[in-house]
């Protein structure tokens, strides 16, 4: 079946613009997360959402930075006014959660987003 | 706070031979520990999971074992091949939650 999908897979925008971020999950995946991975920082974790529980915001940057998942499937990722130092690539995973913990987290291809 | 750490950050081999990338975290309460690779300008693509209370799982040339108690992981590539190269992550849940802590890499290169 189609993996993680992501949209657009680049997007260069101004500073001070907002810009939004897509992610479509794995069908049936009731775990979705977003993180970022810039040059400086490697990889970090944004936000996560797990069916209808609240979402796990504590990797989120500044307020500047919000994301909603609409009917338990499609996700969107805000940044609005953005900074020149939000420019990184944000990668978004999907996964059927099962007891335990055991499962795996499938990645999208990824937005390049670079800020002028 | 969970902290990966993978050395070397960088390793470059003759094409055949067997390697090892070493991968440490700071908090042993995980439930379990992921392999993955990533290709220059590509997502991650998982290779390995292993679970907590699993000391190895390979797949193909792959093999990575998990000594929880000192907070170690392994991933031995065998053979290897100019395919292989890419950089290669490890991650752990965060210290009761799902998402993931990441290392920063080893990135390899295969000589033919």
């Amino acid at each position: 079946g189609a993996g993680v999908s992501q949209s657009p897979s680049n997007k260069v925008t101004e500073k001070g613009k907002d810009v939004e971020l897509r992610c479509d999950p794995i069908s049936g995946h009731t775990a979705l997360y977003w993180y970022r991975q810039s040059l400086g920082q490697g990889l970090e974790f944004l936000i996560y959402f797990q069916g209808n529980s609240a979402p796990d915001k504590s990797g989120l940057p500044s307020d500047r930075f919000s994301a909603e998942r609409t009917g338990g499937s499609v996700s969107t990722l805000t940044i609005q006014r953005t900074q020149q130092e939000d420019s990184a690539v944000y990668l978004c995973a999907s996964s059927l959660e099962v007891a335990g913990g055991q499962e795996t987290q499938y990645f999208g291809p990824g937005t390049r987003l670079l800020v002028l | 706070k969970q902290e990966v750490t993978q050395i070397p950050a960088a390793l470059s081999v003759p094409e055949g031979e067997n390697l090892v990338l070493n991968c440490s975290f700071t908090d042993s309460a995980i439930y379990n520990l992921q392999w993955f690779r990533q290709d220059p300008g590509k997502g991650l693509t998982s290779l390995l999971l292993i679970q907590s209370s699993q000391r190895e799982q390979t797949s193909g040339r792959l093999n990575a074992s998990l000594d929880k108690s000192s907070g170690r992981s392994t991933l031995y590539i065998a053979a290897s091949q100019p395919g292989d190269s890419a950089t290669y992550l490890c991650a752990v849940p965060h210290t009761g939650r799902r998402a993931l802590t990441f290392g920063s890499g080893t990135r390899l290169q295969v000589q033919p």
